[in-house]
C-alpha cells in the first residue's frame, strides 16, 4: 500500500513571497489532516479535512495560511505572503475514517525555509 | 486548557541500556494517548496507542509504555535500546471535544544512542 505523498520535499523562498505544498494520502482515507512542525517543537494541527469539508482549521493562521480539498483526494496548503517564522515542515496525514483514535498516517513532510 | 508535556528535552543512553521517556498531560478526563517516533528526514511513525483497558500497552519495536491516571502520565519504556532508535520520540493526546477530536503533540525527546 503507498503511504502518504507530499510534495515538494523542500522548498526555499523569501519573504512575501507565496509558496505552495500538495499531498496525496492513502487512497480511501476519508481524513486528511495539516500539521506545522517548527524545530525543536511537536507537530502542531492547522487543519483537518473530513472528505472535502473542514473539520477543524482552529489553528490555522487564515490571513496568511489556506488549504483546500476539492475532490476530497489530495489537498494543497498556501501560505502567501510567507513570513520568516514560517520556517518549519509542514507534514500531512491521513487517517481511514477520522474517528477518535485512529491511526494517522503520515507523509515525509515538506521543510520550508524563508529567507 | 489541555496541554501535554515532555520534560526531558534530550536524553542519551548506551546501547543495550534500558530506557524510560516521560510525557504528562493535563486533561479533565482520559484523553487517547500515542507515542509516535521520528526518525531524521522521516515522517512520524505510530509506536502505540492506549484508550482504555490494561494500562500497560505493548507497541512496536519492543516498546511498551504505561498509563498512570493519577499521575496523569504515559511513559514510553524500552528495556534494551538499539543503536536504530535514535530519534525524536513525540507523545500525543488525542481530546474530545463536542463535534471532533483535537490531537496534541507534546515537544518531543530527542534520544541519542551511545554504542
Amino acid at each position: 500500500e503507498a503511504g502518504v505523498a507530499q510534495s515538494p520535499r523542500y522548498k526555499i523562498i523569501e519573504k512575501r513571497q507565496s509558496v505552495a505544498f500538495w499531498c496525496n494520502p492513502i487512497s480511501g482515507h476519508a481524513t486528511l489532516y495539516w500539521y506545522q512542525q517548527i524545530l525543536g517543537q511537536g507537530p502542531k494541527l492547522l487543519i483537518q479535512f473530513q472528505n472535502n469539508g473542514v473539520v477543524d482549521d482552529s489553528q490555522l493562521p487564515k490571513d496568511r495560511f489556506s488549504a483546500e480539498r476539492l475532490k476530497g483526494v489530495d489537498s494543497t496548503l498556501k501560505i502567501q505572503p510567507a513570513k520568516l517564522e514560517d520556517s518549519a515542515v509542514y507534514l500531512c496525514a491521513s487517517s481511514l475514517r477520522g474517528q477518535v483514535g485512529e491511526t494517522q498516517y503520515f507523509g515525509p513532510g515538506t521543510r520550508l525555509l524563508v529567507l | 486548557a489541555q496541554s501535554v508535556t515532555q520534560p526531558d528535552i534530550h536524553i542519551t543512553v548506551s546501547e543495550g541500556a534500558s530506557l524510560e521517556l516521560r510525557c504528562n498531560y493535563s486533561y479533565g478526563a482520559t484523553p487517547y494517548l500515542f507515542w509516535y517516533v521520528q526518525s531524521p528526514g522521516q515522517g512520524l511513525q505510530l509506536l502505540l496507542k492506549y484508550f482504555s483497558g490494561d494500562t500497560l500497552v505493548q507497541g512496536i519495536k519492543g516498546f511498551e509504555a504505561e498509563f498512570k491516571r493519577s499521575q496523569s502520565s504515559f511513559n514510553l519504556r524500552k528495556p534494551s535500546v538499539h543503536w536504530s532508535d535514535a530519534a525524536e520520540y513525540f507523545c500525543a493526546v488525542v481530546f474530545m471535544k463536542t463535534s471532533y477530536d483535537k490531537v496534541i503533540f507534546g515537544p518531543g525527546t530527542s534520544l541519542s544512542v551511545i554504542p
